[in-house]
């Protein structure tokens, strides 16, 4: 069975700091990785995914994630951040032929001035 | 293009009364989710339907719970005989027909229960 742990339940840095959300999965077979966020009051929207191809994926806000195999990670993380990241940043994994999503527990982003 | 609505929005009711929610897809996605998500904890998987099929169910997914998707449009999901365990945000997403291997899931608001 898939599963995914996110390392961190939350994460506080000042704004303009980088910063780096961790996330590592199981699983027997190809995955899709993805990271959505939701900012307060609002629903869950896809920040990025991994389908195949480059290792590297990128948002158009600035966050980029890496997929590890070897490692079984796809961590996320942005150079410099901004109040407005304030977030709960999910990761989730899809088995290759599978359409259901498994989330990891969240991981909230709180940017201080 | 309006998102995935969801309603009621917020719903209270007693243990042991039976609830329904509804989830209004983006038009034309053929693929129907629901997720439940308790406080502190990621969205779980209960069920998803391609059109008015129901092609898969979790094991969450209790006797108490069935969803329906009867035109392949909207879905409603009902909670009988509700219990405190009930309580959470219940998720829905919808995604369009694959043309590639996967296709994004777009989630609704959600809608909260609390279960007294």
């Amino acid at each position: 069975a898939q599963s995914v742990t996110q390392l961190d339940s939350q994460v506080p840095v000042f704004e303009e700091a980088p910063v780096e959300l961790r996330c590592n999965y199981s699983s027997s077979v190809s995955v899709y990785l993805f990271w959505y966020v939701q900012y307060p009051n609002q629903g869950l929207q896809l920040l990025l995914k991994y389908l195949s191809g480059s290792t590297l994926v990128e948002s158009i806000n600035g966050f980029e994630a890496e997929f590890n195999k070897s490692q079984t990670s796809f961590h996320l993380r942005k150079p410099s951040v901004h109040i407005s990241d304030t977030a709960e940043y999910f990761c989730a994994v899809s088995d290759q032929g599978a359409q259901k999503l498994v989330f990891g527990q969240g991981t909230r982003l709180t940017i201080n001035p | 293009d309006t998102g995935v609505s969801q309603d009621p929005r917020h719903k209270i009711t007693k243990r042991g009364q039976n609830v329904t929610f509804r989830c209004d897809p983006i038009s034309e996605h053929n693929r129907l989710y629901w997720y439940r998500q308790t406080l502190g904890q990621g969205p779980e998987f209960l069920t998803y339907f391609q059109n008015e099929a129901q092609l898969e169910k979790s094991r969450l997914l209790s006797d108490r719970f069935s969803a329906e998707r009867p035109k392949g449009s909207f879905s409603t999901l009902e909670i009988q005989r509700t219990e405190q365990g009930d309580s959470a945000m219940y998720l829905c997403a919808s995604s369009r027909p694959p043309v590639s291997v996967i296709e994004t899931q777009y989630f609704g608001p959600g809608t909260r229960l609390l279960v007294l």
